[in-house]
């Protein structure tokens, strides 16, 4: 089983439309989960930290449910700027420092 | 602009040259890392410095060697390499050793190699 876990895609959604994405890790002693965001040709960049409560930033939602080992991102009223593979990171367990990459979720938002 | 700078953007070698690639950050961070990405893969962790003292190495292959003379630069070492370590190598730097857990790792814009 592949440490962090995401749907490739690629989601192809409307502008405006919401859009959810998923991840599963294995660890379940993970403490730090992220989202990134990487463009095409491009390096990633951190999009939010994803804590335990949930947090908001604009359009974008993440939540965290340890139980399940899942993380979500929903994005609402997309727009053609999202489009972008949105990588799910972890952080491992005996290093603070080392994060677990997922191989990313393609978003493609059209007019 | 996230203060982490990549030389060069694109570099093609042939199998038998040795080239280097360099990162610096201007974040003053304490960490700095080399990922490596290949199509359709996950990144992939290889190297890991903190406070100049490298703490991780990911069972990366000898042909690769890492090089940090200070917490500012990061370099990678490439000789013989193989058609197959084509790949896009990212540098990131963090500034570790908060108590906050993982600190955010910001990306250069990465060095896109190809081997012959």
């Amino acid at each position: 089983r592949k440490e962090v876990e995401q749907d490739p895609g690629p989601f192809n959604v409307p502008e405006g439309a919401t859009v959810a994405f998923n991840c599963t890790y294995s660890n379940s002693a993970s403490q730090s989960f992220f989202w990134y965001r990487q463009d095409c040709r491009k390096e990633p960049k951190l999009l939010m930290s994803v804590y335990s409560s949930g947090n908001e930033d604009g359009r974008f939602t993440a939540q965290l449910n340890r139980a399940s080992q899942y993380i979500s991102l929903l994005i609402r009223d997309s727009k053609l700027s999202d489009s972008a593979t949105y990588l799910c990171v972890v952080n491992e367990v005996d290093s603070s420092y080392k994060l677990i990459f997922g191989s990313g979720t393609r978003l493609l938002v059209r007019p | 602009e996230t203060g982490v700078t990549q030389t060069p953007r694109h570099l093609v070698m042939g199998m038998t040259n040795k080239k280097s690639l360099k990162c610096e950050q201007h974040l003053g961070h304490n960490a700095m890392y080399w990922y490596k990405q290949s199509a359709k893969k996950p990144l992939e962790l290889m190297f890991v410095y903190n406070f100049k003292e490298q703490t991780e190495n990911n069972s990366v292959p000898s042909r690769f060697s890492p090089e940090c003379p200070n917490s500012s630069h990061l370099f990678l070492h490439l000789h013989t390499l193989q058609p197959e370590d084509s790949a896009l190598y990212l540098c990131a730097s963090s500034q570790e050793g908060s108590g906050q857990g993982t600190d955010t790792q910001y990306f250069g814009p990465g060095t896109r190699l190809t081997v012959l």
